[in-house]
């Protein structure tokens, strides 16, 4: 079974900093994607980005990339210049290549300071 | 296009009553997940749905716990005899594709509360 581990329950930086939050996870499978979600205060769970193990280069979308290390099994999220709407909960997710359900890690609450 | 539908948004229930947590997929999605976040905790997978078929119900309790996603009307989870353990948010996910890895979109959850 496939786990995924988020080691920082909680963080906080000042806008317009960067941070970086990690993740890693455990599998025998070698096609699987990995997705960052983000969960503010509304509940809602949006789509921060997504990244296929069989490619390579790292994911980005706007201020957010991912540092994406294989064989290390990791997979850290970076936000650049930090916005007062980026504070949410930040869900590390794992999705097996053919089965649709999601492996989500326990959270990093995120706080931005203004 | 309307998002993933779900209601009620907040579900008050007694202990040993029904709940009915409903949720209508984005056009065009014919893929259903169902999972459970409880405090200060991930979600946590408890089915997957085509219309009219289980796909997977393997993080679905044994007991008490049923899901469905008819041809016609939105899927519906249905937790009878509701005790204090039930009291969580309840997510539902809606996709076009099956096995393409493609974006899951969620609806806003129910939050189910046993007093």
């Amino acid at each position: 079974a496939q786990t995924v581990t988020q080691s920082q329950p909680e963080m906080s930086v000042q806008e317009a900093e960067t941070v970086t939050l990690s993740c890693t996870y455990d599998t025998s499978e070698s096609n699987y994607y990995l997705f960052w979600y983000k969960q503010p205060p509304s509940r809602q769970m949006i789509l921060v980005i997504r990244q296929e193990a069989y490619k390579q280069q790292n994911a980005t979308e706007n201020r957010f990339s991912v540092n994406f290390q294989k064989a290390a099994k990791s997979f850290s999220l970076k936000i650049s210049d930090s916005q007062l709407g980026d504070t949410a909960m930040y869900f590390c997710a794992f999705m097996h290549f053919g089965n649709e359900k999601l492996t989500f890690g326990t959270g990093t609450r995120l706080t931005i300071i203004p | 296009n309307a998002g993933v539908m779900q209601n009620p948004r907040h579900l008050v229930r007694r202990r040993g009553q029904e709940a009915r947590l409903r949720c209508s997929p984005m056009k065009g999605h014919s893929h259903v997940y169902w999972y459970r976040q409880l405090p200060e905790e991930g979600l946590k997978f408890m089915v997957y749905l085509q219309k009219e078929n289980i796909i997977d119900e393997s993080g679905m309790p044994k007991e008490r716990f049923s899901a469905e996603f008819p041809k016609e009307g939105p899927s519906i989870l249905r937790i009878q005899q509701v005790v204090r353990g039930d009291s969580a948010a309840y997510f539902c996910a809606s996709s076009p594709l099956q096995g393409a890895g493609t974006e899951a979109f969620f609806g806003q959850g129910t939050r189910l509360t046993v007093v």
